[in-house]
């Protein structure tokens, strides 16, 4: 069945570590995928997608995100954290076929300590 | 740009009640749907639409319902409100297919005593 799988609800990292969040989805054909960003009582936000133009995909507030098709995973990346990225991240795929359904993974809750 | 618009933000139901939650956009997009959220779930899609006339049923389906009579527009319906519908209701709204991002309203945080 196709699925999206996010490893780890919730992640600690101090200021100006590195931030992974991890993606995989569950599929023999790639997906689109999508990574969005939701702030405390806000709505979601993009942070970045994959189209297949390129496997290293930048998006906003320095994140970047590489698609990896041997290993059906699309993981998050920011190399130094701030304070500001406290928030939750979706991964959301869209699978070919059907209605163009975007299906969410069960979100990371990224905390950030000084 | 309004983007996607929802209303209302908050809202306390008593149990069987009925309500309507709004959503319109007004970036001529085919695609719109329903999502709600819960705590360690995600966003799970209640109901679709790819075009004005034309619905179609989510993951979580039930009890409610869905009319798509402009592209604009797409309301949800509550029809007999119980505590497993309180959540925070998200409306989204993309272009037909491929790579197009979803757009969300700010949401309505519902709740069901």
């Amino acid at each position: 069945a196709q699925s999206v799988t996010q490893l780890g609800s919730h992640v600690s990292v101090s200021e100006g570590a590195l931030v992974l969040l991890r993606c995989n989805y569950s599929s023999s054909v790639p997906p689109y995928l999508f990574w969005y960003v939701q702030y405390p009582n806000q709505g979601l936000q993009l942070l970045l997608k994959y189209t297949s133009a390129a496997t290293l995909v930048k998006g906003i507030n320095g994140f970047e995100a590489e698609f990896k098709k041997s290993e059906t995973s699309f993981h998050l990346t920011k190399p130094s954290a701030h304070m500001s990225d406290a928030a939750e991240y979706f991964c959301a795929v869209r699978f070919s076929g059907g209605y163009n359904k975007l299906i969410f993974g069960a979100g990371t809750r990224l905390a950030v300590h000084p | 740009n309004a983007g996607v618009t929802q209303t209302p933000k908050f809202q306390v139901l008593k149990t069987g009640q009925s309500m309507t939650l709004q959503c319109a956009q007004d970036m001529n997009h085919e695609y719109m749907s329903w999502y709600r959220q819960d705590p360690g779930m995600g966003l799970r899609l209640i109901h679709y639409s790819v075009g004005a006339g034309i619905t179609d049923q989510g993951e979580v389906p039930n009890g409610y319902n869905v009319s798509r009579s402009t592209t604009e527009d797409f309301p949800l319906r509550l029809l007999s409100a119980a505590p497993s519908q309180t959540s925070v209701y998200f409306c989204a709204s993309s272009y037909g297919t491929g790579s197009g991002e979803a757009f969300f309203g700010q949401g309505t945080r519902l709740t069901v005593v």
